[in-house]
């Protein structure tokens, strides 16, 4: 029962590096996305993609990029990591419905120094 | 404005007492669906329960029931026999705009539930 995997758990990178987390879904679920969670905030939405080949934008996608690789997997790329990038990333996908909750991965933790 | 609004930052209850957590929301979509999930100090997001904007009964799952009153925009959870493995954040987040192509949740600041024996 994998449901949402994300790599990898922990990173710690410079400023100006980049990196790529990945996230993959064994649930042949049609949606990803990708939020991020500041300490003691609730989850923002980074990007998400509602179904293979289609991305869109969400509240905070500025020095982001996402591939929506195939259907099982939604990467996330940052370019030129900044300090204002540490945070904790989850990765999510859903199922067709207006009812059906997100499921999320157990997130990678994220350092910028 | 924002659109999911958790007034409490922290709350204590008493092992096997109710415990309500508020959740005020703001749409303009007659369409909208709303989810709790918890969060335990281990990070995973749990999904609990959710409530449809069309739902006429509030929804339960076990322990778990909502408290859905739409002409006041909330959305608030009770959890009923508290444990002491209730302790954790809470979150309530909202759908709108599921049949115009949308699908992501907006999330509030979250409750920080503890449970004391």
């Amino acid at each position: 029962n994998a449901g949402v995997t994300q790599t990898p758990k922990f990173q710690v990178l410079k400023t100006g590096q980049s990196m790529t987390l990945q996230c993959a879904q064994d649930m042949n679920h049609n949606s990803m996305y990708w939020y991020r969670q500041d300490p003691g905030m609730g989850l923002r939405l980074i990007y998400y993609s509602a179904s293979e080949g289609t991305t869109d934008k969400g509240e905070v996608p500025n020095g982001y990029n996402v591939s929506r690789l195939n259907k099982r997997e939604f990467s996330l790329r940052l370019e030129s990591a900044a300090p204002s990038q540490t945070s904790v990333y989850f990765c999510a996908s859903s199922d067709r419905g207006p009812d059906q909750p997100q499921h999320f991965g157990d997130g990678t933790r994220l350092s910028i120094l | 404005a924002q659109k999911i609004t958790q007034t409490q930052p922290g709350m204590f209850v008493q092992e096997k007492e109710a415990v309500t957590l508020d959740c005020t929301y703001d749409t303009s979509d007659p369409s909208y669906g709303l989810f709790w999930y918890k969060q335990p100090s281990s990070g995973e997001m749990i999904f609990l329960i959710y409530q449809g904007s069309y739902d006429q009964q509030n929804a339960t799952e076990g322990r778990y029931s909502l408290n859905f009153q739409k002409a006041r925009k909330s959305a608030n959870l009770v959890i009923s026999a508290s444990q002491l493995g209730d302790s954790a954040m809470y979150f309530c987040a909202m759908r709108e705009g599921y049949y115009t192509g949308r699908r992501a949740l907006t999330f509030g600041s979250g409750t920080r539930l503890q449970v004391q024996p």
